[in-house]
């Protein structure tokens, strides 16, 4: 079965601090691997989108990394700011079969306090 | 330029009656999308329109619907509403080429409540 999985549910941190979040999949055929950032009421906001060749890429404090061997992803956020406080979710495109669709992690809800 | 645009932002809806929501993507965008997100379920796609086709469609009853216009502009109409289908409806834009590896816009939302 296609799914995205993440890890944690939830991650409360300080101002300033740096922290991790993770992203495992069992989508097959693999294409790209997306981070969106979603702010409470408002859409999902693209942070990254990484292809199978790509190891990491980074989005000013933002750096998002894949191992597509293992097929776990992470998204990793430095120096975090009070406006970082969102769901991040990770989704993966499922292009395979009958219908193409993205497939979305349940997210990750981050609060960043001062 | 302008983003992704949705009307009505939020909707109060009964039992049984029938809404439609609207999208306008972001100009020269030709690629629509439509996803339903709840708490429990998370984001899920709905549907997708590409030129005015329908080209990939999740899964959905079919009270759920949609189309989409010469002007890229798309509509979603869910019909007899059932309570389950309160949840934030949004709707996200790509370039024209709708490649895997486009990137999508969303826009704000439509919250939909139904009593």
């Amino acid at each position: 079965k296609n799914q995205v999985e993440q890890s944690p549910q939830s991650l409360i941190i300080l101002e300033g601090k740096n922290c991790t979040l993770q992203c495992n999949y069992t989508v097959s055929p693999f294409s790209n691997l997306r981070w969106y950032k979603q702010d409470t009421g408002r859409g999902p906001v693209s942070l990254t989108i990484m292809t199978f060749s790509e190891n990491t890429k980074s989005n000013g404090r933002y750096t998002a990394t894949l191992d597509a061997d293992t097929k776990q992803s992470s998204l990793h956020i430095t120096a975090s700011q009070l406006s970082d406080s969102a769901s991040y979710i990770c989704v993966v495109p499922n292009y395979g079969g009958a219908t193409n669709k993205l497939i979305f992690g349940t997210g990750t809800l981050l609060a960043v306090q001062p | 330029k302008a983003g992704v645009t949705q009307t009505p932002r939020y909707l109060i809806k009964t039992r049984g009656q029938q809404v439609t929501l609207s999208c306008s993507p972001i100009s020269g965008h030709r690629s629509v999308s439509w996803y339903q997100q709840t708490p429990g379920q998370g984001l899920q796609f709905l549907f997708e329109y590409f030129s005015e086709t329908q080209r990939n469609k999740g899964n959905f009853p079919g009270r759920f619907s949609g189309r989409q216009f010469s002007n890229s502009r798309s509509e979603m109409n869910v019909s007899t509403l059932e309570l389950g289908d309160s949840a934030l409806y949004l709707c996200a834009s790509s370039l024209p080429s709708g490649g895997p590896t486009d990137t999508q816009y969303f826009g704000p939302g439509t919250r939909l409540t139904v009593l």
